[in-house]
């Protein structure tokens, strides 16, 4: 089955900064990757995804980007607010069959003011 | 639509006590799914169910959890009989394959503590 790695596990970074959280997967028949914000004692809600037909997804201060060949993805997030500390997740799924989604470990970002 | 709804949001029971955790999904989605959220290994696929149907349970930890989907609008999720291991957070997600739409929509999950 999947595996999904996300590393690193916990990021501080100073308001305004960039913050990078990056993922592998080990199914090549991956080819949906969402991204999961979870604040804390909250559901976790998807922020952001890519599909492998696409190499790079920008939305605002947040960008996805996806590398098959090496089994990929990483999140960046520009200009970090204090509102963006919470748990990141990683995922991947294939979207040709039935729908399972695996998720990384997490994230921890937080946002120093 | 109210969402995802999960009930109970808290349960603490002893250890050997049986509990059931509900969901009910968004009206209309064709996929359910149960998830396990520690702090060790983060969320944990446990089942998860297409037009009520069980596609894949190789996540449920041991025979002593089950879960159901009786029907479109409702699943339960057992524990018989709960361990103080199993203490997490219980999360129920939906989601419709509609295209290329599949994004998951969590409930407020269930905080599970056995004593």
């Amino acid at each position: 089955g999947e595996n999904v790695e996300q590393h690193p596990s916990t990021l501080s970074v100073q308001e305004g900064d960039s913050a990078v959280i990056k993922c592998t997967y080990s199914d090549s028949a991956s080819n949906y990757f969402p991204w999961y914000k979870q604040e804390l004692g909250k559901r976790p809600q998807l922020i952001i995804d890519i599909r492998s037909n696409v190499g790079e997804k920008k939305d605002q201060r947040i960008a996805v980007t996806l590398n098959k060949t090496a089994k990929h993805f990483s999140l960046h997030i520009t200009e970090t607010q204090p509102e963006d500390s919470a748990v990141y997740f990683c995922a991947a799924s294939f979207s040709g069959g039935y729908q399972k989604v695996t998720f990384g470990t997490g994230t921890k970002l937080q946002v120093i003011p | 639509d109210a969402g995802v709804i999960q009930s109970p949001r808290h349960e603490v029971t002893e250890m050997g006590q049986e509990v059931t955790l509900r969901c009910k999904p968004i009206s209309g989605h064709d996929y359910l799914f149960w998830y396990r959220q520690t702090m060790m290994r983060g969320l944990e696929l446990l089942i998860y169910f297409n037009n009520n149907v069980p596609i894949d349970d190789s996540g449920m930890p041991e025979d002593r959890f089950s879960a159901k989907m009786p029907n479109a609008s409702f699943s339960t999720l057992k524990i018989q009989p709960s361990e103080p291991r199993d203490s997490a957070v219980y999360f129920c997600a939906s989601s419709l394959r509609v295209g290329a739409d599949e994004k998951l929509f969590f409930g407020s999950g269930t905080q599970l503590s056995v004593l």
